[in-house]
Formats: structure tokens, C-alpha cells, sequence
């Protein structure tokens, strides 16, 4: 089954420690993306990544950071300077950037800073 | 940013049409409009996305007005496993600004 998978769905952290949420996906798309997504409110977007080796920040990028070494895998770490990183994080991907493109969807990791 | 309006929430009785309205008076010639749909706790999923005409595929309609400035996405006939938050998305060519808002909340009674 092609599709994105993320890992894990749920994950408890300390304050202070950094945390790296995985996201893969076999669908040979070019462009991932990373969102938050706040209770009762839209998605907004972190970071995305056009190509391998190459990615920009998002709306809400600081405290976040990511990396994309391999086409199919685009994992983002939640920082210390994270001020309030409790949320639900999606990962997306598209076969390129444009417009006209849908967006395909993990399942989301929810992430609980105690 | 091009920004999208809808109501907060609706209502439907199953099996009848639904029809969720979405404005985007700033909309710019280049700008695509998408709809998601998301369930509770799951990843938005992808319904139908137009640019000028109307579009229709196995999930939806989209109408799109003349002047592009609110479009509306027809469910033909609801069902319980319709009920979802549905978000009127607004991206450019280039496919920049996916900005989500907060989208319309649709109940689906039985």
C-alpha cells in the first residue's frame, strides 16, 4: 500500500528534551511538509521541502527543525526552544510543490510536552 | 495571504445534499482552490480541488462562482461517515500559503 506512515502516534516527553517525529512515505513524491494543528484549530505550516537536501521554513518554524536526507523520509525534531510544543503534528507530501497538487496526509503523531 | 471564509458549523440529514459555501473575496487569478476534509484525530484528506470551471469527481462537486470570489463543495447525498471538518484551502501556482483556517464543522443526523 503506497501512502505516509508516522511514528509514533502518541508520544509523552519532558520539558526541556528534544523530540524527533518520523515521517515516511513510498510515494515517490518530491515535496513533504510538516503542520501543527492546535485543538479546534486549522493546520498551520512548519517547514517543507521542495526536493532532497533542500528544505524552507514554514509560518511557524522557530523552535522547530528538520532535515531531508532521502527522498521518502522527512523527520522534524521539536526543540527545547520549542515554548509550547503540546499538539497534533501532521506530515503531508505531493508529487511537487505546485498548487495544483493534492496533499496526502499522514495519520499524525500527537505530541504531549508534561 | 489569500484568505478563505466559512461558517463555523452545519448541519445535514442523511442521504440528502449538502452544500458548503467558502469565501475567498482576495482570491488572485493564479490561486487553486482546494478542499480538505479531516476527521477527529486523523490527517485531513484530500475531496476535490478546481481552478475556474467546475470540477466533479467520486467524493464531490465543487461550484465555483463566476467571478471566483466563493465557491461551494456539494456532498450529493450525506452520510454518517460524511460528518467531518471541511476546509476551503486557497494555493497559488507556485504552491505557496496552504493556510487551513478553521474550517466548517458538518453533523450528519440520521
Amino acid at each position: 500500500d503506497g501512502g505516509i506512515t508516522q511514528s509514533p502516534k502518541y508520544l509523552f516527553r519532558k520539558e526541556g528534551q528534544n523530540v524527533t517525529l518520523s515521517c515516511e512515505q513510498n510515494l515517490n513524491h518530491d515535496a513533504m511538509y510538516w503542520y501543527r494543528q492546535d485543538p479546534g484549530q486549522g493546520l498551520r505550516l512548519i517547514y517543507y521541502s521542495q526536493i532532497v537536501n533542500d528544505f524552507q521554513k514554514g509560518d511557524i518554524a522557530e523552535g522547530y527543525s528538520v532535515s531531508r536526507e532521502k527522498k521518502e523520509s522527512f523527520p522534524l525534531t521539536v526543540t527545547s526552544a520549542q515554548k509550547n510544543p503540546t499538539a497534533f503534528y501532521l506530515c503531508a507530501s505531493s508529487i511537487s510543490r505546485g498548487g495544483y497538487n493534492e496533499q496526502f496526509f499522514g495519520p499524525g503523531t500527537r505530541l504531549t510536552v508534561l | 495571504d489569500a484568505k478563505t471564509t466559512q461558517p463555523n458549523s452545519m448541519e445535514s440529514n442523511e442521504e440528502e445534499p449538502v452544500h458548503l459555501p467558502c469565501n475567498h473575496s482576495t482570491i488572485s487569478g493564479t490561486d487553486y482552490i482546494h478542499w480538505y476534509r479531516q476527521l477527529p484525530s486523523q490527517g485531513p484528506e484530500y475531496v476535490i480541488h478546481g481552478l475556474t470551471s467546475n470540477v466533479n469527481n467520486r467524493m464531490a462537486s465543487l461550484a465555483i462562482a463566476e467571478d471566483r470570489k466563493s465557491s461551494t463543495l456539494i456532498l450529493h447525498r450525506a452520510t454518517l461517515r460524511d460528518a467531518a471538518v471541511y476546509y476551503c484551502i486557497l494555493r497559488d501556482f507556485s504552491g505557496n500559503q496552504f493556510y487551513f483556517g478553521t474550517g466548517t464543522s458538518l453533523t450528519v443526523i440520521p
